[in-house]
């Protein structure tokens, strides 16, 4: 069985602009999970989706924002990028709630 | 809230030593614990995890966690390290109630030498 892919890989962008990232969780899994990795910071949750609706959000500003559709596959979107977005974005997918499998991630570097 | 310490930002060890990587923890509902590793340039990997019942849970490549109430710790041990080994090593908690929302420590790196 595959395991959770994340699009693109790396990723450079300029201050201002917007990103959307993607993600195909493991076949079957219906809960997908978003955490931002910064060497300050470390590893921080940013929201779960369940069947297209969002169940959980960390605290991160509004300029984060997400989607899942209906096969499971999601979205995240920074808009106005900052620098302090540079990170590892990390997807995770559920099938039980006790057991999340994360993709490789996608590096963000903002310039 | 829910928070997690790990304290030792770096662990360095020789091969074919013990090696113990401290986790704890403070909350003020019941939780779930998990240890993740993570090699270079990828995801995180669930090494193990404690849900209920034994209070010592064992992963497939001989790492061993105690879940410790009283002490609100989780400490991940090894008797034997490989070169493989080396990684960084994060500790988590997620509440019963909110299961899918992973609390996460700072992180461990272990380097292990010949």
């Amino acid at each position: 069985k595959a395991g959770v892919t994340q699009t693109p890989r790396y990723l450079i962008k300029t201050r201002g602009q917007q990103v959307t990232l993607s993600c195909s969780p493991i076949s079957g899994h219906r809960s997908v999970s978003w955490y931002q990795q910064t060497p300050g910071q470390g590893l921080q949750f940013l929201f779960e989706y369940f069947s297209e609706t969002q169940r959980n959000k960390g605290n991160f500003p509004g300029r984060f924002s997400g989607r899942q559709f209906s096969n499971s596959r999601s979205e995240m979107n920074v808009s106005t990028l900052e620098l302090g977005d540079s990170a590892l974005y990390l997807c995770a997918s559920s099938l039980d709630w006790n057991e999340q499998y994360f993709g490789p991630g996608t590096r963000l570097t903002v310039t | 809230a829910q928070s997690v310490t790990q304290l030792d930002s770096q662990v360095p060890v020789f091969e074919e030593a013990p090696v113990e990587l401290r986790c704890n923890y403070s909350s003020s509902v019941s939780v779930y614990l998990f240890w993740y590793v993570q090699y270079p340039n990828q995801g995180l990997q669930l090494l193990l995890k404690y849900l209920s019942g034994s209070t010592l849970v064992k992963s497939i490549n001989g790492f061993e966690a105690e879940f410790n109430k009283s002490q609100t710790s989780f400490h991940l041990r090894k008797p034997s390290v490989h070169i493989s080994d080396t990684a960084e090593y994060f500790c988590a908690v997620t509440r019963m109630d909110s299961s899918y929302k992973l609390i996460f420590g700072s992180g461990t790196r272990l380097l292990v030498r010949p």
